[in-house]
């Protein structure tokens, strides 16, 4: 059972279009990471939230961590081909744990 | 170039067939780990350390061992490879010896092993 779920599993859109994905928990957060692997290569951070409530940008990347910080979203607006990639969670409890992750494909 | 390298990228073996697979990292991190990524699976903490001399077991460490006597490197051992052991695998590096997030974990390439 994962500990992280995130949501969907799989998302296909069009260049332009905007998409959410989500990572949810039954425990609370310490902090959370967002991290993209693009094929052949390990994850990278993306962001880390710490506060429930927490908003964060970066470019058209949109993070959010809910207020019970049990669960955050991750939001693309105007999705680009470069932004293709599996999109996981961590959360930190000692160490990270990870979801399974959203593989998302933008197509031009 | 900051960095965290794996040899090798790719591997073919046979059952029972001991095999290495080196982690490096030049960053001076104290802390290290390896991860297997199946399908559906996400990414799953083997080992890690958090600094020389002090491993512990993640949350799939059977069948595997670690060793590390210099920081900067941190081999994952297959003794006896099955081929439930085919997988992805990653190692990573951070700053800080702790527990909880203590800044950015810096990823390999990944080795791709494949247990016939």
């Amino acid at each position: 059972t994962q500990l992280l779920e995130q949501s969907p599993q799989f998302l296909s859109i069009q260049e332009g279009e905007n998409l959410t994905v989500y990572c949810n928990s039954s425990s609370v957060f310490s902090s959370l990471q967002w991290y993209r692997q693009e094929p052949g290569e390990g994850p990278v951070l993306l962001v880390t939230v710490v506060t429930g409530g927490e908003v964060k940008k970066l470019k058209r990347l949109t993070f959010q961590f809910g207020d019970a910080r049990k669960d955050s979203s991750l939001h693309i607006t105007a999705a680009q081909p470069g932004d293709t990639g599996l999109y996981l969670c961590a959360r930190s409890w000692g160490k990270l744990q990870f979801g399974a992750g959203t593989q998302v494909v933008v197509t031009p | 170039e900051a960095q965290v390298t794996q040899n090798p990228r790719y591997l073919i073996t046979v059952t029972g067939k001991k095999l290495t697979v080196t982690c490096s990292q030049n960053m001076n991190h104290e802390y290290m780990s390896w991860y297997r990524q199946d399908p559906g699976l996400g990414l799953r903490q083997i080992y890690y350390s958090m600094n020389v001399e002090v491993t512990d077991k993640g949350d799939v460490p059977e069948g595997y061992k670690v060793s590390r006597k210099e920081k900067r490197n941190f081999p994952l051992i297959l003794e006896s490879p099955s081929p439930n052991q085919t997988s992805l695998y990653f190692c990573a590096s951070r700053p800080g010896g702790g527990g909880g997030h203590r800044g950015e974990q810096f990823f390999g390439p990944g080795t791709r092993l494949t247990v016939l």
